[in-house]
């Protein structure tokens, strides 16, 4: 358990408004990574970041963007939602690059309307 | 680019049946290879992993997976599996071609029903 914690754990919005997701960590893991699940695809990469500062884009990054200024926080923001981002997302991390075993944190259910 | 296929999306079992959810992945290089399970409302936890050594790996609540290079396959078993079973599991793969292999690629899942 590395202690994730993700907010709001559940939020609607309307089309055209920016949210932001939180996700936050206390075990100091370097790796950490937005997923999206929706049913029949999966989980898929938004994307990850491996350090502070450092962030690079998943699969599916169009219309997100990440910050994450200290170790222990990873934000992802729709700049503006639009209703194909209706999803549940989740947040993992992983301690260092040999470790492999991503921990996932209990996820944020967002409906745009 | 990987890919993961799990060839069944929703799997009935009866209580006390064994099981097995299927899954297959694209490339034939190296690759790392995990199960996780997700239980209802909650995020995904690691059920096992294989790394490398022996093709059989046992993880927690006695699941089992065996891993086939030749056949680029890693399909979980249980011999006798239970109510506590029912969940939704992820077979994920780690490509260690790729530079940045902290990063997986996901199936897109197998949902378990355990019947009484």
């Amino acid at each position: 358990d590395a202690g994730i914690t993700q907010s709001p754990r559940h939020k609607v919005t309307e089309t055209g408004t920016p949210v932001t997701l939180r996700c936050h960590q206390t075990e100091n893991h370097r790796y950490m990574y937005w997923y999206r699940q929706d049913p029949g695809h999966g989980l898929r990469l938004i994307h990850y970041s491996y350090g502070v500062k450092d962030t690079d884009k998943g699969e599916v990054s169009d219309g997100y963007s990440v910050s994450r200024s200290k170790t222990e926080d990873f934000l992802l923001t729709l700049e503006s939602a639009t209703s194909s981002q209706t999803s549940v997302y989740f947040c993992a991390t992983t301690p260092r690059q040999d470790s492999y075993e991503q921990y996932f944190g209990p996820g944020t259910r967002l409906t745009v309307t | 680019a990987q890919s993961v296929t799990q060839l069944d999306s929703q799997v009935p079992v009866f209580e006390e049946a064994p099981v097995e959810l299927r899954c297959n992945y694209s490339s034939s290089v190296s690759v790392y290879l995990f199960w996780y399970v997700q239980y209802p409302n909650q995020g995904l936890q690691l059920l096992l992993k294989y790394l490398s050594g022996s093709t059989l790996v046992k993880g927690i609540n006695g699941f089992e997976a065996e891993f086939n290079k030749s056949q680029t396959s890693f399909h979980l078993r249980k011999p006798s599996v239970h109510i506590s079973d029912t969940a939704e599991y992820f077979c994920a793969v780690s490509d260690l071609s790729n530079f940045g292999n902290e990063k997986l690629t996901f199936g897109t899942g197998t949902r378990l029903t355990i019947i009484p």
